[in-house]
Order: C-alpha cells, then structure tokens, then sequence
C-alpha cells in the first residue's frame, strides 16, 4: 500500500553498492521461505525462495541466505539500483500450513 | 503470466454499508487467502480457501466473511462497514501442496468514513 513503509526499519544505501536485508523468523519448524518486494501502491512481488534443506540459493542479482541454526534469513542485492526501492519481507512456511509474514524493511536506494 | 486480480483499487464506503472485495485468479489455484495490510501491523490473514467452497478462519475474521463459489473466484465481504476496516486489502493464490510461492493481487485501498 501507499504507507506501508510508516513505521518500518529503513535501509539507505546508494547506487550500485550491495545491499543486505536481514530477516529473523520465529518458527524452527519452518520449512519454506520466500522474500517479497513491495513497491508503493502495489502488491508484493515474489523475488525468490528457498527451502530448509539448503542453505543458500542464487537470482538475478539477488541471492538468499538461509541460517536455520539462529533462525535467520537474508537478501542480498547485488550492484543495487533506484528501482529497488521498496519494502522487502520475508515469509516462512511450516508444510501445509499459511505464510507468515515479517514486517518488513524498508529499501531506499539514492542516486 | 500470472495473473492475480482485484474488482477495485480503492474503494471509499460509509458505516454500515455492506461491502464486496472481489479476486479473480487465472492460474487455477487451488488456495487463495485474503489479507489486509496496515502501517507497523504488516500483513494479517483474515480467511483463506482451500478449495471451492471451503473457507477457514485466519488470524483476524471478526468483522469479514467469505465466498469460494468458483475456483478461480474468491470474495471478501464486510457485513457492515466500520472506520477500523479502512485498511489495504491484498489477495493472494497459491496451488495446492508444499514449498509454492504465493501470488498477489494489487490490492484495494479501502476507506470507510
């Protein structure tokens, strides 16, 4: 939505560097996680996904770290551009069951 | 391509009135789920559907009901509008099983005055 970045850690970075989004999540159990992008105004993005049998998996330009041991997950953007500016979260899954969602950080990407 | 649809992007409705969230998918899903999304609160399920005339509850139903009469048609529905619903409104899909990204729609900006 148009606010959804009110009230949500923010990251600033400029133009080209990397950029590294963390993510801690609550259930040991889980098994599935994706990250999503949201820009202003619209839906989440799916951006990528991994499974709890690996420890990291690699996109374009993006690439997820898994940390099961302390429950942990990251995106890392390589060679960061404006239009990466966005709110990125994460989602876990526990087999069957809903995503559940953490609350966000907010990308900010200057010129 | 993927195609996840809502009947508005923003909506503007008074107390009391009775309200109709519309989603469509194309990609013959199995599972779709409704959520709003609010400043500081993130994303919260309100009900989601396995399947064509099944519905659960989410994390959040008082105030919503839901309709799965078509697979590929899933409809949010507020009985009687109050200023606390005035929120995002996101649906999602999904096919059925484990380890499958969820799409989403646009969403509908909601206000209820």
């Amino acid at each position: 939505g148009e606010n959804v970045g009110l009230h949500l850690p923010t990251l600033s970075v400029q133009e080209g560097d990397n950029s590294i989004i963390n993510c801690a999540y609550s259930n040991s159990a889980s098994d599935y996680f994706i990250w999503y992008k949201q820009e202003s105004g619209k839906g989440p993005q799916f951006i990528i996904d991994i499974r709890s049998n690996m420890d990291k998996r690699q996109g374009q330009r993006v690439t997820v770290l898994l940390n099961k041991t302390v429950k942990h997950l990251s995106l890392q953007i390589a060679a960061t551009q404006p239009g990466d500016s966005a709110v990125y979260f994460c989602a876990e899954n526990e087999g069957y069951s809903t995503l559940t969602f953490g609350k966000g950080t907010m990308l900010l990407v200057s010129p | 391509d993927v195609k996840v649809t809502q009947s508005s992007r923003y909506l503007v409705k008074r107390t009391g009135e009775k309200v109709f969230l519309e989603c469509v998918q194309d990609m013959d899903h199995e599972n779709m789920f409704w959520y709003r999304q609010d400043p500081g609160l993130g994303l919260r399920l309100i009900y989601f559907s396995y399947d064509v005339k099944m519905k659960e509850k989410g994390d959040i139903p008082e105030g919503y009901s839901v309709s799965r009469e078509k697979k590929e048609r899933f409809s949010l529905i507020l009985e009687s509008a109050s200023t606390n619903q005035t929120s995002m409104y996101l649906c999602a899909s999904r096919t059925g099983g484990t380890y499958n990204e969820q799409f989403f729609g646009p969403g509908t900006r909601l206000t209820v005055l």
